[in-house]
């Protein structure tokens, strides 16, 4: 079975300062990694993703993530976070051809 | 383009009610899925589709039905409508297995 890990329910952090989301993941095979962002009473939005490569992956509004084989993560991050970037952040994995979530990170930027 | 679409975007149903939650896609994508949020518990599978005429159960597929008779369809249907299935579902697509999925607006539902 294949899971995704998301450890922290809420991330706070000033604007203009680095944001970092966490996510692990465990799969059996070479995994397809997510992340995807929703705002309020929105569906989720596609961010990145890591399929194989450069284990530094950029994608969307100046979000990257890095792959890390050994522990497993694929943790989210942003150098200079804005008060727009406040959402509720998903990590995916997808390892036998199904997409699994995490159960979801609220990242809060204040002003 | 209009992607994935879901409707409705809002619905009470009472209890042992049914409806379908429909979903149509306009970018020929093999693979659909349906998921279902609830606060702090991210999105479960309910079921999926590989293909028109393929469908299989995800992880919570108790209490729903999915058929897929075309690619730009997937319905989702309830039988008998239960509070446990009040929830915000989603609707998504992907044309890869292992590719980025699009998904709809979602549906609210509220079994009361």
């Amino acid at each position: 079975a294949q899971s995704v890990a998301q450890p922290e329910d809420q991330v706070n952090v000033a604007e203009g300062n680095p944001l970092t989301v966490k996510c692990t993941y465990s799969v059996s095979g070479n995994p397809y990694l997510f992340w995807y962002v929703q705002y309020p009473n929105r569906g989720l939005q596609f961010l990145l993703k890591y399929i194989t490569g450069d284990n530094l992956v950029k994608g969307s509004y100046g979000f990257e993530a890095e792959f890390n084989k050994s522990q497993t993560s694929f943790h989210l991050k942003k150098p200079s976070a804005l008060v727009s970037d406040s959402a509720l952040y998903f990590c995916a994995v997808n390892g036998n051809n199904r997409l699994a979530f995490g159960k979801g990170n609220q990242v809060v930027v204040i002003p | 383009n209009a992607g994935v679409t879901q409707t409705p975007k809002f619905r009470i149903l009472k209890i042992g009610q049914s409806m379908t939650l429909q979903c149509t896609q306009d970018m020929n994508h093999n693979y659909m899925y349906w998921y279902r949020q609830d606060p702090g518990m991210g999105l479960k599978l309910i079921y999926y589709s590989v293909g028109a005429g393929i469908t299989d159960k995800g992880e919570v597929p108790n209490g729903y039905n999915v058929s897929r008779s075309t690619t730009e369809d997937f319905p989702l249907r309830l039988e008998l409508a239960a509070p446990s299935q009040t929830s915000v579902y989603f609707c998504a697509s992907s044309d890869l297995i292992r590719g980025e999925a699009f998904f709809g607006q979602g549906t609210r539902l509220t079994v009361v």
